[in-house]
Parts: C-alpha cells; sequence; structure tokens
C-alpha cells in the first residue's frame, strides 16, 4: 500500500518560510508525477503545485508562483515544497499527493494525512 | 482556466436514498478528464471516480459517475451512513488543474 507522510508544517509570521517534505514509500517514487494540494480552514481542495517524475517540469498556481518552489529527490523518494513569503492566506492543511501517471495533468490516486501551516503573528 | 460549479451546496438524504451530485465546467474538458473524491472530516481525499466514469480500485459499485463536455454526474445508487460526507470534482485535462468547491452530503 502506497504510503505518503508529510512534514515539516508548524507556526510561522507573515513574511517567513516554510519546507515541508513528504516521505514516499511502496511505489516506484520517480515513475510518478507529485503534487501539492492545499485545505484552508473549512474551505475546499486548491492545488498548489506538482512536479513530474524525473523532477525536469513544475508547474504552479498562480496564487503561489513566485513565491514556492517545488522539488524531490528520487535517491531519497521525498518531495519537498520549499514556501517563502508566507502570507496569511497560505495558512491550510497541506497534502502531498501521487499522481496515476507520469503525465501531467493527471488525477491524484494517493494522498499523504496532510500537514497544518499556519502563517499569524 | 476552467471553472468546476458543484451543486447543490448541500444534500441532505437518509441511508437508502439515491444521490445524485453535479459538477458542471465553466469550458469542455478535455478527454472526459474529470475525477471524483471523498472527504470526511479529518480525513484526506479519497479518489472515488477518474476518467467520468471509471471506479478506482476498491471502490464499491454503489458510485457511479458519467457525463463529458461540460456536464458531470457522480450517483450513488444506495447511500450507506459511511457515504455521508463531502465530495469534491477535479478536472485534469488541462493546466491548471482545478477543484469544485464541493458538495456535502448530510444525513437528513
Amino acid at each position: 500500500e502506497v504510503q505518503l507522510l508529510e512534514s515539516g508544517g508548524g507556526l510561522v509570521q507573515p513574511g517567513g518560510s516554510l519546507r515541508l517534505s513528504c516521505a514516499a514509500s511502496r511505489f516506484t517514487f520517480s515513475s510518478y508525477a507529485m503534487t501539492w494540494v492545499r485545505q484552508a480552514p473549512g474551505k475546499g481542495l486548491e492545488w498548489v503545485s506538482g512536479i513530474s517524475g524525473g523532477g525536469g517540469s513544475s508547474y504552479y498556481a498562480d496564487s503561489v508562483k513566485g513565491r514556492f518552489t517545488i522539488s524531490r529527490d528520487n535517491s531519497k523518494n521525498t518531495l519537498f515544497l520549499q514556501m517563502n513569503s508566507l502570507r496569511a492566506e497560505d495558512t491550510a492543511v497541506y497534502y502531498c499527493a501521487k499522481q496515476a501517471n507520469w503525465g501531467w495533468p493527471d488525477y491524484f490516486d494517493n494522498w499523504g494525512q496532510g500537514t497544518l501551516v499556519t502563517v499569524s503573528s | 482556466e476552467i471553472v468546476l460549479t458543484q451543486s447543490p451546496g448541500t444534500l441532505p438524504l437518509s441511508p437508502g436514498e439515491r444521490a445524485t451530485l453535479s459538477c458542471r465546467a465553466s469550458q469542455s474538458v478535455s478527454s472526459s478528464y474529470l475525477a471524483w473524491y471523498q472527504q470526511k472530516p479529518g480525513q484526506a481525499p479519497r479518489l472515488l471516480i477518474y476518467g467520468a466514469s471509471s471506479r478506482a480500485t476498491g471502490i464499491p459499485d454503489r458510485f457511479s459517475g458519467s457525463g463529458s463536455g461540460t456536464d458531470f454526474t457522480l450517483t450513488i445508487s444506495r447511500l450507506e451512513p459511511e457515504d455521508f460526507a463531502v465530495y469534491y470534482c477535479q478536472q485534469y485535462g488541462s493546466s491548471p488543474i482545478t477543484f469544485g468547491q464541493g458538495t456535502r452530503l448530510e444525513i437528513k
């Protein structure tokens, strides 16, 4: 069974930075595109960023472009999201999700349990 | 960007009844690249349907998806107590990926 375990969330001040990680196991990590989806408290799902299986292509929502950077380390089966210049509206649970296929875009067949990011002074 | 509008926002039904959830796109979804997810409180979303009508692994056959172009439907034939949750549609036919705002299925 696919496992995705996020970490790195927490409380950060506006303008600050945070780096999220997602440790993946029980599947061939490098064969699949990966993505981050967030959910603000009491709100719906918002796609944030995605990256191809090899890491050569990355994609961002307009709301985070220029502030967030997605990356992956296929040797360590880990996905990352570097978040800079954080704003109050970035407060959310951040989910790591595995895409069903190599290509982009695609649907998400496995999700982690999420990590909460709170941006507040 | 394709905007997905789900209706109704809340759907009160009783166990054993049939549920019909709608997802309408602002423009045609390429190749019926539409998925449905279920989310229960405090849990991550779970994939139910992809390609508009294909059930994901392990999903009971009371869940079915249909539609094409701009109009899609998720149907739950006979509601079980564990089906009361929030349901989201997602299009992946074009970038950026977008989700609908969700339909809350609640016990009447």
